[in-house]
């Protein structure tokens, strides 16, 4: 079945400094998308990529989808205290169940 | 309002005990997830409908049952609860798309299994 690996699983990083959380596949994946997750709340869809090698930015943060469309990655710059919660991948194969990675939990010390 | 909810937020039971944990939505969704959360594990997803007729196991069924009595509710039972049970439960929602949609969350119900 498939696998999904997301690393790392906690990042500590000084606020200003930038984060990067990576999510890989054991197969080709049909889309990705990524999850907020805020300390004691509910996760928040923030992006669906679909095309290989698709670069996507919203602000500060930087969605890519890898060529052979088995990894993706989510960059953000200068990061800020409102930017800890954990954040989740949710590779998709073209089934209609969705696959979570197990998130990487930012915490950002001002 | 909240487009997702969930009852209870919070429960605390015994071992052995029959538990509904319940989601409702208003977004006019035809598709539901349950999921449960554990740390470090993420969001592992225990069954999902696609409509009031089409009920699937996910990952990690096993010990849970569900029922989706209308298109905005679906219900989560643990026939008999027991320790490892004990999470965080999150139902979700989804468009009918031709691929997977962004999925809605709800608060989540926080399950202690003693």
């Amino acid at each position: 079945g498939q696998q999904v690996m997301q690393i790392p699983q906690y990042q500590h990083v000084q606020e200003g400094e930038d984060f990067t959380t990576y999510c890989n596949s054991s197969t080709t994946l049909s889309n990705i998308q990524w999850y907020k997750q805020r300390p004691g709340g509910h996760p928040v869809f923030l992006i669906q990529l679909v095309k290989s090698g698709e670069v996507k930015k919203q602000k500060r943060l930087t969605f890519q989808f890898g060529e052979a469309k088995k990894n993706s990655s989510l960059h953000i710059t200068a990061t800020q205290t409102t930017d800890v919660g954990t954040y989740f991948c949710a590779p998709h194969t073209g089934g209609f169940k969705t696959i979570f990675g197990a998130g990487t939990r930012l915490f950002v010390k001002a | 309002d909240a487009d997702v909810t969930q009852t209870p937020r919070n429960r605390i039971t015994k071992t052995g005990k029959r538990i509904m944990l319940e989601c409702s939505q208003t977004k006019g969704h035809d598709r539901m997830y349950w999921y449960r959360q554990d740390p470090g594990l993420g969001l592992r997803l225990i069954y999902y409908s696609f409509d009031v007729k089409d009920i699937n196991k996910g990952e990690i069924s096993d010990g849970y049952s569900v029922s989706r009595q209308a298109q905005a509710k679906f219900s989560l039972s643990l026939e008999s609860a027991i320790p490892n049970q004990t999470a965080l439960y999150f139902c979700a929602t989804a468009k009918r798309t031709s691929g997977e949609g962004e999925q809605f969350f709800g608060p989540g119900t926080r399950l202690t299994v003693l």
